[in-house]
């Protein structure tokens, strides 16, 4: 049984760009997560999802950020316009059910903006 | 507002022993805590989950225990190993919003052979 698949492991970008990250959860698993890792800090809750639905999306930032979980494929989280504080960690999860259920954590996509 | 502390920050220890990580919360009120452990460059592997109707939970080598009343939880790892070098991260669901985990900045673990 397959974990929590993230792609790119690792991405550079140019300030500027667009940096997109993909995240299928664990087989039966319909409650996607996202955090950041920024260095030397904790992880913070970005967003919430279940398919076709943001659930709760009050660790996004106000611009720049949005993530969807589209009825058939992975979940994306999608930067815009990338600026050097992007550069970070970003780990997917998911949960079989939602509200304090197990998370299982992908192996994390790191971000480096140059 | 929700805020976890790990104590200690780091920990070095020689091979066999027995040790305890701690873990405590502003706000009592949690519903469910998690215990990870996160290798460099690596992601979160889960693992022990104490629900809310529980008091402890273990897992081969690894207890941890949650007094809700005080919000305070600890993780206690016996006959420690080399392999057992991680950094260590206790994370709650808060009572109020119980589908966002909320991170302390974790216990860095070496364990010396």
């Amino acid at each position: 049984n397959a974990g929590v698949m993230q792609n790119p492991r690792h991405l550079v970008r140019r300030r500027g760009q667009e940096a997109r990250l993909r995240c299928s959860p664990m087989k039966g698993h319909s409650h996607v997560y996202w955090y950041r890792q920024l260095p030397e800090e904790g992880l913070k809750f970005m967003v919430y999802l279940q398919k076709e639905n943001i659930i709760d999306e009050s660790g996004m930032p106000k611009e720049r950020f949005s993530a969807e979980f589209p009825k058939e494929g992975p979940s994306i989280l999608r930067i815009q316009q990338v600026v050097r504080g992007d550069s970070a960690a970003y780990f997917c999860a998911s949960s079989l059910q939602g509200y304090g259920n197990t998370i299982y954590f992908g192996e994390g996509s790191w971000l480096t903006v140059v | 507002k929700q805020e976890v502390t790990q104590i200690p920050a780091a920990l070095s220890v020689p091979e066999g022993e027995n040790l305890v990580l701690n873990c405590s919360f502003t706000d009592s009120a949690i519903y469910n805590l998690q215990w990870f452990r996160q290798d460099p460059g690596k992601g979160l592997t889960s693992l022990l989950l104490i629900q809310s109707s529980q008091r402890e939970q273990t897992s081969g080598r690894l207890n941890a225990s949650l007094d809700k009343s005080s919000g305070r939880s600890t993780l206690y790892i016996a006959a420690s190993q080399p392999g057992d070098s991680a950094t260590y991260l206790c994370a709650g669901f808060p009572m109020e919003y119980g589908n966002k985990l909320v991170f302390g900045a974790g216990t860095i673990l070496r364990v010396k052979s």
